[in-house]
């Protein structure tokens, strides 16, 4: 079945440096998310990509999907203490019958 | 506008009791997925149900079971509850496809004793 990895699994950062986070599919994606869950909370909608070798800007985040739409990245500029938590990436199945989450990037942002 | 709504809060089982989990969806919204999200992992998909029927489930035993409600609210039941189930169990609903924005609910923490 069809897989989507994300690395790395944990990064921690200084305050104000950047950070990027990778996700891969095994399979070729009709779209992407990417969704954020900070500490003891719930997963929150962030963006949703579509196009091949689209860029969406969101403030200091930039979200990326690949050409060959079976990659996607998330980057954040001068990272704040607000950014801390996990970043999931998820893609439809095959059949369109669910939509399967990568393991997330946890991220640590120390002021 | 309420958004995803989830009960109990947190529900205190031992092994081989059942316990039931309820969802309510944003209002208009047809879909309701389930996730088990265990420590340091993702975010494992249980079941997905839309206008009523089961329309996928992922790679659980039957024991995790579900239905939908006419008012598209949702119970997830499991039954004969093991250790490895302590888990928090998160619901989220969208207009109809796996396609579109999920919203996601609080969760409800379940701890298996």
């Amino acid at each position: 079945g069809q897989q989507v990895m994300q690395i790395p699994q944990y990064q921690h950062v200084q305050e104000g440096e950047d950070f990027t986070t990778y996700c891969n599919s095994s399979t070729t994606l009709s779209n992407i998310q990417w969704y954020k869950q900070r500490p003891g909370g719930h997963p929150v909608f962030l963006i949703q990509l579509v196009k091949s070798g689209e860029v969406k800007k969101q403030k200091r985040l930039t979200f990326q999907f690949g050409e060959a739409k079976k990659n996607s990245s998330l980057h954040i500029t001068a990272t704040q203490t607000t950014d801390v938590g996990t970043y999931f990436c998820a893609g439809p199945g095959s059949g369109y019958s669910t939509l399967t989450f990568g393991k997330g990037t946890m991220l640590l942002v120390s002021p | 506008e309420a958004g995803v709504t989830q009960s109990p809060t947190h529900l205190i089982k031992t092994r081989g009791q059942q316990a039931t989990l309820r969802c309510s969806p944003i209002s208009g919204h047809t879909s309701v997925y389930w996730y088990q999200q265990a420590l340091g992992l993702g975010l494992q998909f249980l079941l997905w149900y839309d206008e009523g029927e089961e329309r996928n489930r992922g790679n659980f035993p039957p024991r995790f079971s579900g239905r939908q409600f006419p008012n598209y609210s949702s119970e997830l039941n499991v039954n004969a509850l093991e250790l490895e189930d302590s888990a928090l169990y998160l619901c989220a609903s969208s207009p109809g496809s796996v396609l579109d924005e999920q919203f996601f609910g609080p969760g409800t923490r379940l701890t298996v004793l």
